[in-house]
């Protein structure tokens, strides 16, 4: 299996701008995360899907972010307009169900972000 | 709610000596455990987790980590480091007894540095 595949690997853009984060999922997981990672902040959980449905979406920071999962095989996460706080890495990770493992997540490689 | 607390911001060894990396978690009922190893500019790799039965867990690169239910710890040990087990080091836990429910709890993140 590829992985979780996740593109760009590196943005760079401006403030005001709008950015599309993208994630392909491993064939058969039923869960998708996206995280954010910063140095300030650490790792936080920003939303995650269950069969394509949002879960929970409490740690997504404000109405500028948006996430989407259109099918099994797609996530989008988009900031509209960017602001350079939002510079950080940002990963897409799936898992099995619950009651088919243990839960464990496989992460991409990321996204980082800059806005400048 | 589950947790995980990672106390040291930073783990300093010496080459060839043993490395251990502390973890402690918060859960309502039983665990699942895990550990995640990220290097520079890579996403999170899954290293071992525990579910069941052996307290004693092997994993990936010659790494361990022993369940202590007593303790509420779980932490990653190494009999002895390399320079190239330097990297930021994630428990995370998750409540099995929280019927599908996918989502970890993440310290966090320890750096080990491995002094040559």
């Amino acid at each position: 299996d590829a992985g979780v595949i996740q593109s760009p690997r590196h943005e760079v853009t401006e403030m005001g701008q709008e950015v599309t984060l993208r994630c392909k999922p491993i064939s058969g997981h039923d869960y998708l995360f996206w995280y954010r990672q910063t140095m300030m902040r650490g790792l936080e959980l920003l939303i995650y899907f269950n069969n394509n449905v949002p879960i929970d979406d409490s740690g997504m920071p404000e109405d500028r972010f948006s996430a989407k999962m259109p099918n099994a095989s797609f996530s989008t996460l988009k900031i509209q307009p960017s602001e350079p706080r939002d510079s950080a890495v940002y990963f897409c990770a799936s898992s099995l169900a619950a009651g088919q493992g243990s839960g464990e997540l496989f992460f991409g490689e990321g996204s980082r972000l800059t806005v400048l | 709610a589950q947790s995980v607390a990672q106390p040291e911001d930073q783990v300093n060894v010496a080459e060839g000596n043993p490395l251990t990396v502390k973890c402690t978690y918060s859960v309502s009922g039983n665990p699942y455990l895990f550990w995640y190893v990220q290097y520079p500019n890579r996403g999170l790799q899954f290293l071992l987790k525990y579910i069941t039965g052996d307290n004693l867990v092997k994993g990936s690169y010659g790494f361990e980590a022993e369940f202590n239910k007593s303790q509420t710890s779980f932490h990653l040990k190494k009999p002895s480091a390399l320079v190239s087990d330097s990297a930021l080091y994630f428990c995370a836990v998750r409540d099995r007894g929280v019927g599908g429910n996918n989502r970890l709890a993440f310290g966090k993140g320890n750096q080990v540095v491995v002094i040559p």
